[in-house]
Protein backbone atom coordinates (compact mmCIF):
# COMPACT_ATOMS: atom_id res chain seq x y z
CA UNK A 1 0.00 0.00 0.00
CA UNK A 2 1.82 3.26 -1.26
CA UNK A 3 2.22 6.50 1.32
CA UNK A 4 0.87 8.39 -1.76
CA UNK A 5 -2.76 7.07 -3.09
CA UNK A 6 -3.69 8.08 -6.95
CA UNK A 7 -6.58 6.61 -8.66
CA UNK A 8 -5.59 3.16 -10.77
CA UNK A 9 -6.74 4.21 -13.90
CA UNK A 10 -7.48 7.46 -15.60
CA UNK A 11 -9.24 7.63 -19.21
CA UNK A 12 -9.93 10.37 -22.14
CA UNK A 13 -10.42 10.77 -25.72
CA UNK A 14 -7.90 12.65 -27.72
CA UNK A 15 -8.18 16.33 -27.36
CA UNK A 16 -9.56 15.94 -23.66
CA UNK A 17 -8.34 17.47 -20.82
CA UNK A 18 -7.81 15.15 -18.35
CA UNK A 19 -6.64 14.95 -14.37
CA UNK A 20 -4.79 12.87 -12.19
CA UNK A 21 -4.95 13.67 -8.40
CA UNK A 22 -2.26 12.41 -5.48
CA UNK A 23 -3.72 12.45 -1.90
CA UNK A 24 -1.31 12.46 1.20
CA UNK A 25 -0.83 14.04 4.36
CA UNK A 26 0.68 17.09 6.01
CA UNK A 27 3.51 14.98 6.78
CA UNK A 28 4.62 14.70 2.56
CA UNK A 29 2.74 16.69 0.35
CA UNK A 30 1.62 19.41 2.71
CA UNK A 31 4.79 20.01 3.61
CA UNK A 32 7.24 19.19 1.16
CA UNK A 33 7.57 19.45 -3.05
CA UNK A 34 6.09 16.97 -5.19
CA UNK A 35 6.91 15.89 -8.64
CA UNK A 36 5.22 13.52 -11.58
CA UNK A 37 6.72 10.62 -13.32
CA UNK A 38 5.46 9.68 -16.82
CA UNK A 39 6.61 6.10 -17.50
CA UNK A 40 5.82 4.69 -21.18
CA UNK A 41 5.61 1.02 -21.83
CA UNK A 42 8.85 -0.91 -21.38
CA UNK A 43 10.55 2.29 -20.29
CA UNK A 44 12.54 4.06 -17.54
CA UNK A 45 10.20 6.94 -15.98
CA UNK A 46 11.00 10.30 -16.81
CA UNK A 47 10.17 13.56 -15.04
CA UNK A 48 7.56 15.37 -16.26
CA UNK A 49 6.85 18.03 -13.47
CA UNK A 50 8.76 19.14 -10.46
CA UNK A 51 8.20 22.01 -7.48
CA UNK A 52 4.43 21.45 -7.94
CA UNK A 53 4.52 22.94 -11.55
CA UNK A 54 7.68 23.12 -12.70
CA UNK A 55 8.13 21.24 -16.29
CA UNK A 56 11.77 20.09 -17.22
CA UNK A 57 13.14 21.48 -20.71
CA UNK A 58 11.14 19.43 -23.77
CA UNK A 59 7.86 18.81 -21.40
CA UNK A 60 4.95 20.52 -23.45
CA UNK A 61 2.80 23.01 -21.60
CA UNK A 62 -0.12 20.96 -21.95
CA UNK A 63 1.20 18.86 -18.74
CA UNK A 64 0.60 21.27 -15.68
CA UNK A 65 0.64 20.44 -12.11
CA UNK A 66 -0.69 21.99 -8.81
CA UNK A 67 -1.09 21.59 -4.79
CA UNK A 68 -3.51 22.21 -2.41
CA UNK A 69 -3.19 21.46 0.98
CA UNK A 70 -1.88 18.03 1.34
CA UNK A 71 -3.23 17.02 -2.39
CA UNK A 72 -1.39 17.00 -5.95
CA UNK A 73 -2.75 16.97 -9.32
CA UNK A 74 -1.55 16.56 -12.97
CA UNK A 75 -3.39 17.72 -15.61
CA UNK A 76 -2.90 16.77 -19.21
CA UNK A 77 -5.06 18.91 -21.55
CA UNK A 78 -5.30 18.36 -25.46
CA UNK A 79 -4.70 14.73 -24.87
CA UNK A 80 -2.74 12.69 -27.59
CA UNK A 81 -2.33 9.31 -28.05
CA UNK A 82 1.30 9.16 -26.96
CA UNK A 83 0.66 10.60 -23.38
CA UNK A 84 -0.92 6.74 -22.82
CA UNK A 85 1.65 5.97 -20.04
CA UNK A 86 1.67 5.05 -16.41
CA UNK A 87 1.59 8.62 -13.80
CA UNK A 88 3.74 8.69 -10.59
CA UNK A 89 3.63 11.16 -8.03
CA UNK A 90 6.65 11.36 -5.39
CA UNK A 91 7.45 13.43 -2.43
CA UNK A 92 9.52 13.73 0.44
CA UNK A 93 8.18 11.71 3.63
CA UNK A 94 8.48 11.87 7.20
CA UNK A 95 10.12 7.90 7.12
CA UNK A 96 12.13 10.05 6.04
CA UNK A 97 12.67 9.09 2.48
CA UNK A 98 10.55 9.56 -0.90
CA UNK A 99 7.46 7.79 -1.14
CA UNK A 100 5.84 7.16 -4.72
CA UNK A 101 2.09 7.10 -5.41
CA UNK A 102 0.72 3.64 -6.74
CA UNK A 103 0.38 5.09 -10.01
CA UNK A 104 -2.51 6.20 -12.41
CA UNK A 105 -2.73 4.17 -15.80
CA UNK A 106 -3.80 6.58 -18.35
CA UNK A 107 -5.81 5.45 -21.35
CA UNK A 108 -6.43 7.52 -24.40
CA UNK A 109 -9.73 5.83 -25.83
CA UNK B 1 24.35 14.21 -22.77
CA UNK B 2 24.24 12.67 -18.74
CA UNK B 3 23.62 8.81 -19.09
CA UNK B 4 23.46 6.01 -16.48
CA UNK B 5 24.11 2.59 -17.27
CA UNK B 6 22.88 -0.19 -14.73
CA UNK B 7 24.73 -3.48 -14.69
CA UNK B 8 25.17 -6.85 -12.59
CA UNK B 9 23.63 -9.99 -12.34
CA UNK B 10 20.20 -10.65 -13.50
CA UNK B 11 19.70 -13.44 -11.47
CA UNK B 12 20.15 -14.02 -7.26
CA UNK B 13 19.88 -17.34 -5.45
CA UNK B 14 17.57 -16.71 -1.98
CA UNK B 15 19.32 -15.40 1.14
CA UNK B 16 22.29 -13.42 -0.89
CA UNK B 17 23.44 -10.82 -2.12
CA UNK B 18 22.40 -8.49 -4.86
CA UNK B 19 25.04 -6.16 -6.29
CA UNK B 20 24.42 -3.70 -8.78
CA UNK B 21 26.67 -1.06 -10.32
CA UNK B 22 25.43 2.39 -12.12
CA UNK B 23 28.23 4.06 -14.66
CA UNK B 24 27.47 7.29 -15.09
CA UNK B 25 28.80 9.40 -17.80
CA UNK B 26 28.50 13.11 -19.32
CA UNK B 27 28.64 14.61 -15.67
CA UNK B 28 30.63 14.20 -12.75
CA UNK B 29 29.16 11.90 -10.07
CA UNK B 30 30.62 14.88 -7.20
CA UNK B 31 27.45 16.85 -8.02
CA UNK B 32 24.25 15.83 -7.11
CA UNK B 33 22.60 13.51 -5.16
CA UNK B 34 22.13 9.36 -6.65
CA UNK B 35 19.75 7.23 -5.90
CA UNK B 36 18.45 3.45 -6.55
CA UNK B 37 14.43 3.00 -7.05
CA UNK B 38 13.28 -0.32 -7.82
CA UNK B 39 9.99 -1.59 -9.68
CA UNK B 40 8.68 -5.48 -8.79
CA UNK B 41 6.72 -6.91 -11.94
CA UNK B 42 3.18 -4.89 -12.59
CA UNK B 43 3.78 -2.74 -9.70
CA UNK B 44 4.90 0.67 -9.23
CA UNK B 45 7.75 2.30 -7.98
CA UNK B 46 10.04 2.16 -4.62
CA UNK B 47 12.38 4.02 -3.99
CA UNK B 48 15.62 2.56 -2.16
CA UNK B 49 18.03 5.14 -1.12
CA UNK B 50 20.52 7.77 -2.11
CA UNK B 51 24.08 8.52 -1.99
CA UNK B 52 25.95 12.18 -2.22
CA UNK B 53 29.54 12.07 -3.65
CA UNK B 54 30.93 12.28 -0.04
CA UNK B 55 29.37 9.26 0.83
CA UNK B 56 26.32 10.38 2.92
CA UNK B 57 23.78 8.05 2.38
CA UNK B 58 19.72 8.11 3.08
CA UNK B 59 17.80 4.64 2.76
CA UNK B 60 14.63 3.57 2.75
CA UNK B 61 13.07 2.50 6.40
CA UNK B 62 11.76 -0.22 5.17
CA UNK B 63 15.07 -1.86 3.42
CA UNK B 64 17.82 0.02 5.84
CA UNK B 65 19.06 -3.01 7.49
CA UNK B 66 19.56 -4.99 4.09
CA UNK B 67 21.08 -2.37 1.88
CA UNK B 68 23.98 -0.75 1.42
CA UNK B 69 24.96 2.04 -1.08
CA UNK B 70 28.58 3.38 -2.07
CA UNK B 71 30.51 5.49 -4.46
CA UNK B 72 33.21 5.53 -6.17
CA UNK B 73 34.40 8.85 -7.80
CA UNK B 74 37.29 7.66 -9.60
CA UNK B 75 35.01 5.30 -11.80
CA UNK B 76 31.93 8.16 -11.77
CA UNK B 77 30.22 5.03 -10.58
CA UNK B 78 27.62 4.12 -7.20
CA UNK B 79 26.34 0.87 -6.34
CA UNK B 80 24.15 -1.10 -4.26
CA UNK B 81 24.04 -4.13 -2.20
CA UNK B 82 20.98 -5.82 -1.21
CA UNK B 83 21.48 -8.52 1.01
CA UNK B 84 19.33 -11.71 2.22
CA UNK B 85 16.94 -11.19 -0.81
CA UNK B 86 13.90 -13.12 -0.99
CA UNK B 87 11.52 -13.53 -4.51
CA UNK B 88 9.79 -10.37 -3.20
CA UNK B 89 13.23 -8.15 -3.87
CA UNK B 90 12.46 -9.31 -8.25
CA UNK B 91 12.31 -6.29 -9.39
CA UNK B 92 13.48 -3.97 -12.16
CA UNK B 93 16.21 -1.53 -10.75
CA UNK B 94 17.08 1.96 -11.76
CA UNK B 95 19.35 3.73 -10.64
CA UNK B 96 18.84 7.53 -11.19
CA UNK B 97 20.56 10.91 -10.83
CA UNK B 98 18.60 13.23 -7.70
CA UNK B 99 17.74 12.31 -4.51
CA UNK B 100 14.15 13.34 -5.06
CA UNK B 101 14.01 14.94 -8.32
CA UNK B 102 14.85 12.64 -10.45
CA UNK B 103 15.56 14.30 -13.58
CA UNK B 104 17.91 11.13 -15.43
CA UNK B 105 17.29 7.54 -15.18
CA UNK B 106 19.34 4.23 -16.52
CA UNK B 107 17.26 1.97 -18.63
CA UNK B 108 17.13 -0.61 -15.48
CA UNK B 109 18.27 -3.76 -14.80
CA UNK B 110 15.82 -6.96 -14.37
CA UNK B 111 16.85 -8.79 -11.60
CA UNK B 112 14.99 -12.15 -10.70
CA UNK B 113 15.09 -13.85 -7.30
CA UNK B 114 15.18 -17.83 -7.88
CA UNK B 115 16.85 -20.72 -6.89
Amino acid sequence: QSVLTQPPSASGTPGQRVTISCSGSSSNIGSNTVNWYQQLPGTAPKLLIYNYNQRPSGVPDRFSGSKSGTSASLAISGLQSEDEADYYCAAWGDSPGVVFGGGTKLTVL
Amino acid sequence: QVQLQESGPGLVKPSETLSLTCTVSGDSISTYYWSWIRQPPGKGLEWIGYIYYTGRTRYNPSLKSRVTISVDTSKNQFSLKLKSVTAADTAVYYCARGGLQFDYWGQGTRVTVSS
